[in-house]
């Protein structure tokens, strides 16, 4: 079964600085599709990025990147020089093939809190 | 806004009732998903349809039931209410089974 492992629970920062959210996740598939999702205080779930798993490229998106590495299993996120404006619990899933037929469900981690003080 | 579109935003309910959920997924997806979170079990996913067929079930209770009707729109039904069914209900869509999931702005149940 697939897993998705968020281990920091709450990150606290200062305006500007970088901050790095960690995800493993766990698979025995060699197709998959790792997401990203941002949940502001209004408690929307906003899709940030989707990767699946032959391609290992980062990704850079503004002020947003993602560095996934199969080697580790890990899909981790990094916001350059945070904003006030960024925090909200930020949630890694993964989706697998179903067993026999039907679909993908992706199953989330617990998330991480991030809080940005100004 | 997502295109997946939820009401109620806010249901507040007394236990024992019977609430209905509904969720009108982003135009041209067949597939809907349906997810609880609460603080202490945190997204949990619950079931799926699709193009109007049961395709995945999950940590769904036997007091929950769901269905999609011809036109895509789904709706969640939450039985025998408890105070522990208190939490925020998302739905999801997607184009196609795999990929690309758009969720909704999740409808706050609240039982007292």
């Amino acid at each position: 079964a697939q897993k998705v492992t968020q281990a920091q629970t709450e990150i606290s920062v200062v305006e500007k600085e970088d901050v790095t959210l960690d995800c493993v996740y766990e698979t025995r598939d060699t197709t998959y599709y790792l997401f990203w999702y941002k949940q502001p205080p209004s408690g929307e779930l906003v899709f940030l990025i989707r990767r699946n798993s032959f391609d290992e490229q980062n990704e850079i998106s503004g002020r947003y990147s993602w560095n996934f590495q199969k080697s580790t299993s890990s899909f981790n996120f990094t916001i350059t020089a945070s904003q006030v404006v960024d925090s909200a619990v930020y949630f890694c899933a993964l989706s697998v093939p179903p067993p026999s037929g039907g679909s993908y469900i992706p199953t989330f981690g617990r998330g991480t809190s991030l809080i940005v003080h100004p | 806004d997502s295109g997946v579109t939820q009401t109620p935003k806010h249901l507040i309910t007394a236990t024992g009732q019977r609430v209905t959920l509904r969720c009108s997924p982003r135009s041209g997806d067949l597939s809907v998903y349906w997810y609880q979170q609460s603080l202490d079990q945190g997204l949990q996913f619950l079931i799926q349809y699709y193009n109007g067929e049961e395709r995945a079930k999950g940590n769904i209770l036997e007091r929950f039931s769901a269905q999609q009707f011809p036109d895509l729109h789904s709706e969640l039904n939450l039985s025998s209410l408890e105070l522990g069914d208190s939490a925020l209900y998302f739905c999801a869509s997607s184009v196609y089974v795999g990929v690309g999931y758009t969720f909704g702005s999740g409808t706050r149940l609240t039982v007292v």
